[in-house]
């Protein structure tokens, strides 16, 4: 199975600034996925990212507020820009693994606090 | 808007005992059901899946009912362990296409915090 690792794994930012969050997973995939999970709350995918192309967007998430690079097969970064105390989430980085969708796996994720 | 709805919010269990978790879907274009579990400060991780051309799927002590025609598909946790209580989520997955390259996108539940005493 593919390993995921994320960075930070947590972070305490100041409203107004930007973090970035980096993905790296051990493997070549073709589609990496990045999810918000609010506190206590569900997993809401925010885009798919396909090495290649620019990524897409969930209705809601505009690339302005979180542009999302794919550089390689094995590496991705998400941005969440201008910060507001509503963006503190846990943001998750998953990828399909050679199952494709039957295998997906996530990162422990990054738990952002903006204060 | 494709959904997922998932019930009971909270389930406390004791040990040795059933857990159920029970969830609905609304849109038939889903492909794949899934379920992961997911502990404190981890990302979820996959635990059974089932396919909506099946009605069950057992994996040691965790099964999935599948209702095709209800929309509705369970997962029961017997023998229930203090090692189980995590946050279960149910899932369903669309297949989607982009620049060629076929893909799943999840839709998650709300997510089930489980609890099981000793």
């Amino acid at each position: 199975s593919a390993v995921i690792s994320q960075k930070p794994s947590r972070d305490i930012c100041q409203r107004g600034t930007s973090l970035t969050i980096q993905c790296q997973v051990d493997s070549q995939v073709t589609m990496m996925f990045w999810y918000r999970q609010q506190p206590g709350q569900s997993l809401t995918l925010i885009a798919t990212a396909n090495q290649g192309s620019e990524a897409t967007y969930e209705s809601g998430f505009v690339i302005d507020k979180f542009p999302i690079s794919r550089p390689n097969l094995t590496f991705s970064t998400l941005t969440v820009s201008n910060m507001s105390p509503e963006d503190s989430s846990i943001y998750l980085c998953s990828v399909e693994d050679e199952g494709g969708y039957e295998k997906l796996f996530f990162g422990s994720g990054t738990q952002l606090s903006v204060l | 808007q494709q959904q997922v709805k998932q019930s009971p919010q909270s389930l406390i269990v004791q040990k040795g005992g059933i857990s159920i978790i029970n969830c609905a879907y609304e849109n038939t274009a889903f492909d794949y059901f899934p379920w992961y579990q997911q502990f404190p400060g981890k990302g979820p991780a996959l635990l059974i899946a089932i396919r909506p051309d099946v009605s069950e799927k057992k994996e040691g002590r965790f099964t999935i009912s599948f209702n095709k025609s209800a929309k509705q598909f369970s997962l029961h946790i017997m023998d229930s362990q203090p090692g189980d209580s995590a946050t279960y989520f149910c899932a369903a997955i669309s297949l989607l296409n982009a620049g060629g390259t076929s893909y799943g996108k999840l839709t998650f539940g709300q997510g089930t915090i489980l609890t099981v005493h000793p």
